[in-house]
Parts: C-alpha cells; sequence; structure tokens
C-alpha cells in the first residue's frame, strides 16, 4: 500500500474559477477526511466520509465547497468559483473505524488563487 | 467546544540539546491526544498518541509524551535533538468515541536544531 494519495499536488488557478482535487485514501481503509491548511496554521478539519456518506461538515465548508465519495472509495473536493482566501494546503486523511485512532494523511494539495 | 493550545510558536534549540514543545487542551472529558509532525510540502506523520493506559507515550524517532489530567497538558519532549528534527509540529486532539480522524489542531510549533 502505498498510502494516502492526493492529485494534483500542486493548482494555481484564476479567481473564479473551479477546481476539483482528488484523494485516494489507503485500501479498506472506510473514514476519509479533508483538511484545509493555511499558512502558519495548523489544518482545520472541514469534512468526513464514512465509506460514502458524508456524516460531518465544518461551518468553514462553505456553500462553493462539495466534497463527495461516490463509491467509497477515493473522494473529491470541489471548489467553485474559487477566492484568494481559498489559497491554501488541502489534506486529505483516511483510517478505519473501530481499530487504532490514528489517521494517515497524504501530502496534500496545495492551491494557489492568483 | 475542545480547542488545542501550543506554547510558543518558534523554539530554537542546539544540537543535543532538550526538546520540550508544550500543549494544553481544552475538554471537559480527556480526549484522545495526538502530536503529529510536518516537514516542508509535505502531509502530517504521526509521532505518538495517547488513548488510554500508560499516561508516558513514547513515540517514533526518540519522542515522548506525558499525559497529565490535572494539568491538561500533553507536553512533547525529546532528550537530544537531532537537525533532522528540524520540522513544525502539531498537538491534536480528538473526541473519545469518534473512533480516529477527525481532528483539533493545535496552529504548531516550528522547531529549529542550530548545529
Amino acid at each position: 500500500d502505498t498510502g494516502v494519495s492526493q492529485d494534483p499536488r500542486h493548482k494555481i488557478t484564476k479567481r473564479g474559477q473551479n477546481v476539483t482535487f482528488r484523494c485516494d485514501p489507503i485500501s479498506e481503509h472506510n473514514r476519509l477526511y479533508w483538511y484545509r491548511q493555511t499558512l502558519g496554521q495548523g489544518p482545520e478539519f472541514l469534512t468526513y466520509f464514512q465509506n460514502e456518506a458524508q456524516l460531518e461538515k465544518s461551518r468553514l465548508l462553505s456553500d462553493r465547497f462539495s466534497a463527495e465519495r461516490p463509491k467509497g472509495s477515493f473522494s473529491t473536493l470541489e471548489i467553485q468559483r474559487t477566492e484568494q482566501g481559498d489559497s491554501a494546503m488541502y489534506l486529505c486523511a483516511s483510517s478505519v473505524t473501530g481499530q487504532n485512532t490514528e489517521a494517515f494523511f497524504g501530502q496534500g494539495t496545495r492551491l494557489t488563487v492568483v | 467546544a475542545q480547542s488545542v493550545t501550543q506554547l510558543g510558536s518558534h523554539v530554537s534549540v542546539s544540537e543535543g540539546a532538550l526538546v520540550l514543545l508544550r500543549c494544553n487542551y481544552s475538554s471537559s472529558v480527556p480526549p484522545y491526544l495526538f502530536w503529529y509532525v510536518q516537514y516542508p510540502n509535505q502531509g502530517l506523520q504521526l509521532l505518538l498518541k495517547y488513548t488510554t493506559g500508560a499516561t508516558l507515550v513514547k513515540g517514533i524517532n526518540g519522542f515522548e509524551a506525558e499525559f497529565k489530567k490535572s494539568e491538561t497538558s500533553f507536553h512533547l519532549t525529546k532528550p537530544s535533538a537531532h537537525m533532522s528534527d528540524a520540522a513544525e509540529y502539531f498537538c491534536a486532539v480528538s473526541p473519545r468515541g469518534n473512533q480516529g480522524g477527525k481532528l483539533i489542531f493545535g496552529q504548531g510549533t516550528e522547531l529549529s536544531v542550530k548545529p
């Protein structure tokens, strides 16, 4: 297993454009999490899935943000009408329910909105 | 609501010196506690965690942390710093019963190691 994989690693987009990020969790991990990390800050929870069900969304997740995990495997995070304030590192993590309470993180997607 | 406070956004030590990174949490019920390390432009790697049992937890790379309920603290230590320890360190909590994943992070402490 190669761990949690995120694609792309870097994305530069113009303000107002839509962007989509992908996360492939560790195989058989039923939980998948999205976090956002801005410069000099700790990661902030955005949302999480258990299998294909989105169980919790943070208030940080405005209506321009949408996340999916259609088959309970990979997940996508889409940001519509990007704003400069969306510039951040978007981190994905996965874990297994009921086992060791450890989340494994991907390397993240760094978004720059110009 | 749970929160995490890391005292000191930047800590600098000499190689071979003791490393002490401070973390305090706020929670009505002691949560699960974690320390993660992040190297530049990388994701987070788990150093150690406390869920239950022995309050002194040993992790990777020679790090350890002690859960002190009375002080609501989970400070990270390493007896002798190495140059490769230079990184950003994050303390995090997870509500009990959540069984992993959803984490609330502190703002991080950047560790510098001088030769």
